[in-house]
C-alpha cells in the first residue's frame, strides 16, 4: 500500500479557501486517492475520491496532477465547523473493496 | 448519520471480563470492517469481512474475536483485554460494487476503557 505524507496541522480563518496537499510518491496504477474528515470521538466521513485530474462535489475539490504522485484537497470558504482532521489515503480497488490505511492526517483549525 | 450503528457507545470493563461490541449497517453493503483508534495514533485496520467471509486479519491478538453472522451485522468479542486496548473501536461498511467511489461509511464508535 502506498504511503502518504501530509502536513500535521494547518490554520485558517472563516471564509478562506484551504488547500491540503498529500504526497504519495509510490502510488500504484490501480490506486484511488480518497479523503476523509474526522471530528473528535466520531468515525471518519468520506469527502471525495479520485483517480486523476480533477474531481468536484458539493463539499470539496480534489486536484490530481498527471503523475499522480500528489493530490490536493481544496475546501472553499471554510467555516468553524470544518475544524477537523483530514486524512489522505490511497488504496487498490481491484478487490472490489478498499483496504484503507490511515496516516496521522492533517489537523485543520478554522478560527473566526 | 444512522447508516451504521454501534452499541454500546461507551464500555468500561475489567481485564478478566468478556464483552462484545455490536455493529449494524442499514445500507445494504457487503463489506464490513473493524478499526481501532488509540489516542494520538492513526486508525488501525483490524478485520475485514466481505460477503460474511473474513478476508483480512491485521495481526490482531486473539483476545479480539470477530464474528459476522450476515452482511448487516458484525461483532467484536473481547476477553482478557489489557489496559493498552483502551481505544475508540470503529465499525465501517462499504458496497462491494466493483465501481468507484469506494467509500466506507463509519459508525460513531465504541469508546472502550479497560481497567
Amino acid at each position: 500500500l502506498a504511503k502518504t505524507t501530509q502536513p500535521i496541522s494547518m490554520d485558517s480563518y472563516e471564509g478562506q479557501e484551504v488547500n491540503i496537499t498529500c504526497s504519495h510518491n509510490n502510488i500504484a496504477t490501480n490506486d484511488y486517492i480518497t479523503w476523509y474528515q474526522q471530528f473528535p470521538s466520531q468515525g471518519p466521513r468520506f469527502i471525495i475520491q479520485g483517480y486523476k485530474t480533477k474531481v468536484t462535489n458539493e463539499v470539496a475539490s480534489l486536484f490530481i496532477p498527471a503523475d499522480r504522485k500528489s493530490s490536493t484537497l481544496s475546501l472553499p470558504r471554510v467555516s468553524l465547523s470544518d475544524t477537523a482532521v483530514y486524512y489522505c489515503l490511497v488504496g487498490d480497488i481491484h478487490t472490489g473493496f478498499q483496504k484503507l490505511v490511515f496516516g496521522t492526517g492533517t489537523r485543520l483549525l478554522v478560527s473566526p | 448519520e444512522t447508516g451504521v450503528t454501534q452499541t454500546p457507545r461507551h464500555l468500561v470493563m475489567g481485564m478478566t471480563n468478556k464483552k462484545s461490541l455490536k455493529c449494524e449497517q442499514h445500507l445494504g453493503h457487503n463489506a464490513m470492517y473493524w478499526y481501532k483508534q488509540s489516542a494520538k495514533k492513526p486508525l488501525e485496520l483490524m478485520f475485514v469481512y466481505n460477503f460474511k467471509e473474513q478476508t483480512e486479519n491485521n495481526s490482531v491478538p486473539s483476545r479480539f474475536s470477530p464474528e459476522c453472522p450476515n452482511s448487516s451485522h458484525l461483532f467484536l468479542h473481547l476477553h482478557t483485554l489489557q489496559p493498552e486496548d483502551s481505544a475508540l473501536y470503529l465499525c465501517a461498511s462499504s458496497q462491494e460494487s466493483g465501481r468507484a467511489p469506494y467509500e466506507q461509511y463509519f459508525g460513531p464508535g465504541t469508546r472502550l476503557t479497560v481497567t
